[in-house]
């Protein structure tokens, strides 16, 4: 099957700092989705990218459809507390099924 | 709220026991899936549904039985299960069509222990 590598696995940041993390795929990937889920509860689905190049925001977030078809890149500006969480990339190639990455795990110190 | 519930949202169960997770969605989509959420690990695709009709099956033992009697609703019997089964199983739903096939939309989990 399809393998993602997201990194890091986990991170440390103060409040309102910028965030950035990325997935890597070793097949070009014709979607990307970026998901977020909160403890006790399912992934929330944030942005989805289906061309590559594309740069997409959900308010404080963006994420961008990397230009190889085999990454992609989700950016969080000015963090708060409630943006913990763990984030997942997502991402499909050819007729497969989505492939998840293993998640970023996101703390925040207020 | 994503529009996707499943209940129960927490179960525990004996290896002898069986019992059925289910799940509903809201949306209006036609495709459903069961994934398998364990610790340090990336979500694992169990079974995927597509107007009711099974179009995958993962590798997933038979101890686990899906069912889908239409497309809002989908059930995973579960029968002499193992202790290494415990894990949180989301239930998921998108638009059949691609692209938008590729937004799955997961509901809160359900949380099983298996003793």
């Amino acid at each position: 099957g399809q393998q993602l590598n997201q990194s890091p696995q986990s991170m440390f940041i103060q409040e309102g700092e910028d965030v950035s993390m990325n997935c890597t795929s070793s097949s070009i990937f014709n979607t990307w989705l970026w998901y977020k889920q909160d403890p006790g509860e399912g992934p929330v689905l944030l942005i989805a990218l289906y061309k590559a190049g594309e740069l997409t925001s959900n308010g404080r977030l963006t994420a961008q459809f990397g230009i190889t078809r085999k990454d992609s890149f989700l950016n969080i500006s000015a963090s708060i507390p409630s943006d913990v969480g763990i984030y997942f990339c997502a991402g499909r190639a050819g007729s497969y099924q989505l492939t998840f990455g293993k998640g970023t795990k996101l703390s925040v110190i207020p | 709220e994503t529009g996707v519930t499943q209940t129960p949202r927490h179960l525990v169960m004996g290896m002898t026991n069986k019992k059925s997770l289910k799940c509903e969605q809201h949306l209006g989509h036609n495709a459903m899936y069961w994934y398998k959420q364990s610790a340090k690990k990336p979500l694992e695709l169990m079974f995927v549904y597509n107007f009711k009709e099974q179009t995958e099956n993962n590798s997933v033992p038979s101890r686990f039985s899906p069912e889908c009697p239409n497309s809002s609703h989908l059930f995973l019997h579960l029968h002499t299960l193992q202790p290494e089964d415990s894990a949180l199983y989301l239930c998921a739903s998108s638009q059949s069509q691609a692209p938008l096939g590729d937004e799955q939309y997961f509901g809160p989990g359900t949380r099983l222990t298996v003793t």
